[in-house]
């Protein structure tokens, strides 16, 4: 069965961007695409966005339009996440997950990936 | 502030049953599908209910999900100290058109 494994940690400077890696290993994404979460020290859990991991669709939270772009590359099963303009608001563990919300759960999810912003 | 409302935390004694509440609205709760998730401090959330009160086959049957109008609940039944763990409800949100996480619920398993 598929397992998501995340590029590792990353530290970043304000005004920076980081691009976080999601590649399944054992079988590919499905159809029901890959959801980004992330989770800020404390906090509870936040929806990101979702991409089609084939047909490169996707759909990000009001919150992140113009500063989150979500890739795919097919021939890798790799999906990616780049956040831009980094605050240090924006340090939280980041997760990928396979599926949507309105689909079928969110199951399995990455390991995570902590990116650290500071000036 | 959650668009999803959850208890901050609920306790119970071991074997006894707990649940856990997930009120939303129209937009979301009301005309979509509920998912949960256990997440123990320090590692990735693991899906437990999809589709309101299915159970993903590792998943026991102590576990369960409702929903009824905007509100959502996860049960738990039998609590072991294994079940501590913060719990999250999701849905999807027509209004946002975006995917909504309640707070989330710390279970304490006195």
């Amino acid at each position: 069965q598929v397992q998501l494994v995340q590029s590792g940690d990353e530290v970043k400077m304000t005004g920076a961007s980081v691009k976080v890696s999601c590649k399944a290993s054992g079988d590919t994404f499905d159809t029901s695409g890959v959801t980004w979460v992330r989770q800020a020290p404390g906090h509870g859990l936040e929806w990101l966005g979702w991409i089609s991991a084939y047909s490169g669709n996707t759909n990000y939270a009001q919150k992140f339009q113009g500063r989150v772009t979500m890739t795919t590359d097919t021939s890798t099963n790799t999906v990616y996440m780049e956040l831009r303009s980094l605050t240090s608001d924006d340090t939280a563990v980041y997760y990928c997950a396979r599926g949507g919300v309105s689909a079928s759960g969110l199951d399995p999810w990455g390991q995570g990936s902590l990116v650290s912003v500071s000036s | 502030q959650s668009v999803l409302t959850q208890p901050p935390s609920v306790s119970a004694a071991p074997g006894q049953k707990v649940t856990i509440s997930c009120s939303g609205s129209s937009s979301n709760i009301g005309n979509n599908r509920v998912s949960w998730y256990q997440q123990v401090p320090g590692t990735a959330p693991k899906l437990l209910i999809y589709e309101n009160n299915k159970r993903p086959s590792r998943i026991p049957d102590r576990f369960s999900g409702s929903k009824s109008g905007t509100s959502a609940t996860l049960g738990i039944t039998g609590l072991q100290t294994g079940d501590e763990a913060d719990y999250y409800c999701v849905t999807w949100d027509a209004s946002l058109t975006a995917g909504v996480f309640g707070g989330g619920t710390k279970l304490t398993v006195l």
